[in-house]
């Protein structure tokens, strides 16, 4: 099993608010983590939407936000899109010295 | 336009080897470490291996530890994973990602297709 860990699905109406959370509560607490997001469409590679917890690459739409609160990111789509369907997966990792990440299970978001 | 174009991808045997290779197109390739991540259907997606610009430092997930093992010819702009004591749990998609470029974190930001690796007697 993984140590993120993430429900594995999460629906809402288009318009509404999608918050998909990561949990590493497993984690050991001595560390800094930072967090990241990747949206996974059927039969696509993954796309970086969430980078160090906030921040949002270019090209990713405004809709797209990240918190983190200690060892639990969330993933805010508000006002999600029916082309916002997928799996989203999140990631972290400790540092360059600790450089092995790890994946939460993913979490199926479906618009409609 | 970047990319990412990874191939070797067959069906093997238990036991047997592998050798995949990820082509890189559109950016400094030498800048960047690089990533094989794989998505099987037991565990999702998967950390597996990491490595930095120059090919000096290697990383391994534990799973693949000691079997597995990476490497990249910059002046070839390539990407590889060597892959031997295949077991049946190393069936998956493998992708090839490029670092983003933190110069304290590594984590992906541009991903390949993907190559399919079969283990299956």
């Amino acid at each position: 099993s993984s140590e993120l860990t993430q429900p594995p699905s999460v629906s809402v109406s288009p318009g509404q608010t999608a918050r998909i959370t990561c949990s590493g509560d497993t984690l050991p607490k001595t560390n800094v983590y930072w967090f990241y997001w990747y949206q996974q469409k059927s039969g696509q590679a993954p796309v970086l939407v969430i980078h160090k917890d906030n921040n949002r690459p270019s090209g990713i739409p405004e809709r797209f936000s990240g918190s983190t609160s200690g060892t639990v990111a969330t993933l805010t789509i508000s006002g999600a899109q029916v082309e916002d369907e997928g799996v989203y997966y999140c990631y972290s990792t400790v540092s360059s010295v600790i450089p092995r990440g790890m994946f939460g299970g993913g979490t199926m978001l479906t618009v409609l | 336009e970047l990319q990412l174009v990874e191939s070797g991808g067959a069906v093997a045997q238990p036991g047997g080897s592998l050798r995949l290779s990820c082509a890189a197109s559109g950016f400094p390739f030498d800048n960047y470490a690089m990533f094989w991540v794989r998505h099987t259907p037991g565990k999702g997606l998967e950390w597996v291996s990491l490595v930095n610009w120059d090919g000096s430092r290697t990383y391994y997930g534990d799973s693949v530890k000691g079997r597995f093992t990476i490497s990249r010819d910059n002046s070839q702009n390539s990407l590889y994973l060597q892959m031997s004591s295949l077991r049946l749990e190393d069936t998956g998609l493998y992708y090839c990602a490029k670092d983003y470029g933190d110069s304290q974190y590594y984590y992906m930001d541009v991903w390949g297709t993907g190559t399919t690796v079969t283990v299956s007697s």
